[in-house]
């Protein structure tokens, strides 16, 4: 079946660590993208990427890098730079422009910080 | 600015009820796309809906209606007949296109969590 896979489910960090979160996706989708998920906020953009080797910052870059070395993975990594890095993770694709078509999304990861 | 707003935070309500969640978005643009997303306590976002700002149509699918009004800039939706499995964080959401800015970017309202008691 075709779909978004994060891993790990659950991730623990202790301050000061960097972690990366895997996201693969098998859609054959051009664009992926990080959402950033707390508690009763709407999702907001942390990166996105539209086509391999490239990628752009979202409205909360700030303390994340990723990469896009393939079409059918990018992965986020949580820097010791991101102050409050705990939250829900979200990971999607779309097969074109985020605005026009739908996301298909994946189960997330949860992050926290010890 | 673009902004989506949805003004009930949490609803509960009895199993077989009607419901509507309520959408409320802010825009300069006369092109646009509003969403709506499903989020079960699985956590992955399931898309349930999108509007051309073009297209003022009602639409219905199943038990699920939608109800765009572009005079209150308004996009509500209403599960008839609720279900215990209809129990989640509901997502209404905001595009532009073409994109004002320099990347693609869909505005998410805060969610309003749907209980349906049995």
């Amino acid at each position: 079946d075709g779909g978004i896979t994060q891993s790990p489910k659950y991730l623990f960090r202790k301050e000061g660590q960097n972690v990366t979160l895997s996201c693969e996706q098998n859609l054959n989708h051009d664009a992926m993208y990080w959402y950033r998920q707390d508690p009763g906020q709407g999702l907001r953009l942390i990166y996105y990427s539209q086509i391999v080797n490239d990628f752009q910052k979202g409205d909360i870059a700030e303390g994340y890098s990723v990469s896009r070395e393939k079409k059918e993975s990018f992965p986020l990594t949580v820097t010791s730079a991101q102050k409050n890095p705990t939250a829900f993770y979200l990971c999607a694709s779309s097969s074109g422009l985020a605005g026009v078509n739908e996301q298909f999304f994946g189960p997330g990861t949860r992050l926290t910080v010890l | 600015a673009q902004k989506v707003t949805q003004a009930q935070t949490e609803i509960s309500v009895v199993e077989k009820e009607d419901v509507t969640l309520d959408c409320v978005y802010e825009t300069r643009d006369t092109t646009y796309y509003l969403f709506w997303y499903k989020q079960p306590p699985s956590g992955e976002l399931v898309f349930l809906i999108r509007r051309n700002s073009f297209d003022e149509q009602n639409e219905i699918s199943g038990r699920y209606s939608w109800n765009f009004q572009k005079s209150t800039s308004s996009f509500n939706f209403t599960i008839t007949a609720s279900q215990v499995v209809d129990s989640a964080v509901y997502f209404c959401a905001l595009s532009a296109y073409p994109m004002k800015t320099s990347y693609d970017k869909v505005i998410f309202g805060p969610g309003t969590s749907l209980s349906v008691i049995p």
